[in-house]
């Protein structure tokens, strides 16, 4: 079945540094792609989103591209902000359904 | 406009009781999701439904079920509680289930459930 890998968390960073977050997926046909954000206390939010090989999704500073060949969707931020620190999952669109597949989440902590 | 609301937010259960959640949707969304949240199984999948229908359901036994109304609200129901069901519930709205695509979800703050 469709399934989604996330790098092994919790991820500590210092301000200012660079952020990448690895998510592999396995699926049949060409699903859409999502990396989504949650806040403590909060639900999920989408961060972006990816439809089609080579696409790149942009928000708030971060970019992930779909890379059909790598079967990958890593998350990646030039510099992190405090603000940032949350959990963050990939995950991908089983096709033909209303249903999304979740990566296990990776944990974000940003030192100031 | 209004996001996706869940209520109730917390709420504390014992074993063997009952417990209904209640989704409102974005206005002008029809199909509503929900996903159950926890530390050792992640997020997974619990049932989606659209004009009142449900079209999909996860792997969960019979204890959860759901239902949705003509104005999309929709709620979701477990019978006969036991600890493993204590996780957070999502649930999520969109436009249409739309086959791949861009359809995208919007989910809810969640309602937090503890069973003692």
């Amino acid at each position: 079945g469709n399934s989604v890998t996330q790098m092994e968390g919790p991820v500590t960073l210092s301000e200012e540094a660079f952020l990448t977050i690895n998510c592999t997926y396995t699926a049949t046909g060409y699903p859409s792609l999502f990396w989504y954000v949650q806040y403590p206390g909060e639900g999920l939010q989408l961060l972006l989103k990816a439809t089609k090989a080579d696409d790149k999704g942009s928000n708030k500073g971060f970019e992930a591209t779909y890379r059909k060949e790598t079967t990958s969707f890593h998350l990646e931020k030039g510099s992190v902000q405090v603000s940032d620190s949350a959990v963050y999952f990939c995950a991908l669109s089983d096709l033909g359904a209303q249903k999304l597949v979740f990566g296990q989440g990776t944990r974000l902590t940003i030192n100031p | 406009k209004a996001g996706v609301t869940q209520t109730p937010r917390y709420l504390i259960k014992t074993r063997g009781q009952q417990v209904t959640l209640s989704c409102s949707p974005i206005s002008g969304h029809r199909s509503v999701s929900w996903y159950q949240q926890t530390p050792g199984q992640g997020l997974q999948f619990l049932f989606e439904y659209f004009s009142e229908t449900q079209r999909n359901k996860g792997n969960f036994p019979g204890r959860f079920s759901g239902r949705q109304f003509s104005n999309s609200r929709s709620e979701m129901n477990v019978s006969t509680l036991e600890l493993g069901d204590s996780a957070l519930y999502l649930c999520a709205s969109s436009l249409a289930p739309v086959t791949g695509g861009a359809n995208v979800l919007t989910f809810g703050a969640g309602s937090r459930l503890t069973v003692l």
